[in-house]
């Protein structure tokens, strides 16, 4: 199993251009979430989804849209990227609504000129 | 706002010290309370998690202390090692809240050989 793999690992954007970040898993895993982590302030949680076809904002979701078309992808979108988002995004995953672990992926580094 | 203060931002330890990160938290409906540790280039991956009906939990050398009178719990990191060398993180879940986990501010452990 690869777990939960992150694509582009890394990727310089300009004010205003968008992307698409891509979080797969087989684990088949009904939850999925999208964090970013920037120093001093821990992970905060973006959009995450309890299943597919269904997504939820987090804490912190101005700027970003998310979807689900299908169970083991989670797609996070930029429309119109600003410096404020240089950030490292995390996606995760977790089994079911009776597990508690979420299992990260190795993050996408992300930076706005 | 921040609902999981995390404490101290870094610290250094010689190695076969002892390391203690402490966090402290308001929501009474948190209802788990892990710890993820995380290494460079890497993403979070859980450590060791408590639930607050249990003052505390050990995990080989580690150890996580629990008081819910006071809000607070700490991991202990016994006979520290160089490969302890990471950034850990506190998080705390509520159900009522859709089981999402709430993250501290993180703590970068440095174990000096």
């Amino acid at each position: 199993n690869a777990g939960v793999t992150q694509t582009p690992k890394f990727r310089v954007l300009k004010t205003g251009q968008s992307m698409t970040l891509l979080c797969a898993q087989d684990m088949n895993h009904e939850y999925m979430y999208w964090y970013r982590q920037d120093p001093g302030m821990g992970l905060r949680l973006i959009h995450y989804s309890v299943g597919e076809g269904t997504t939820a904002k987090g804490e912190v979701p101005d700027g970003y849209n998310v979807s689900r078309l299908k169970k083991q992808n989670f797609l996070l979108g930029l429309e119109s990227a600003a410096p404020s988002q240089t950030s490292v995004y995390f996606c995760a995953s977790r089994d079911s609504e009776y597990q508690e672990t979420q299992y990260f992926g190795p993050g996408t580094r992300l930076l706005v000129l | 706002q921040q609902q999981v203060k995390q404490s101290p931002q870094s610290l250094i330890v010689q190695k076969g010290g002892i390391s203690i990160i402490n966090c402290a938290y308001e929501n009474t409906a948190f209802d788990y309370f892990p710890w993820y540790q995380q290494f460079p280039g890497k993403g979070p991956a859980l450590l060791i998690a408590i639930r607050p009906d249990v003052s505390e939990k050990k995990e080989g050398r580690f150890t996580i202390s629990f008081n819910k009178s006071a809000k607070q719990f700490s991991l202990h990191i016994m006979d520290s090692q160089p490969g302890d060398s990471a950034t850990y993180f506190c998080a705390a879940k509520s159900r009522a809240a859709g089981n999402k986990l709430t993250f501290g501010g993180g703590t970068r452990v440095l174990v000096k050989p």
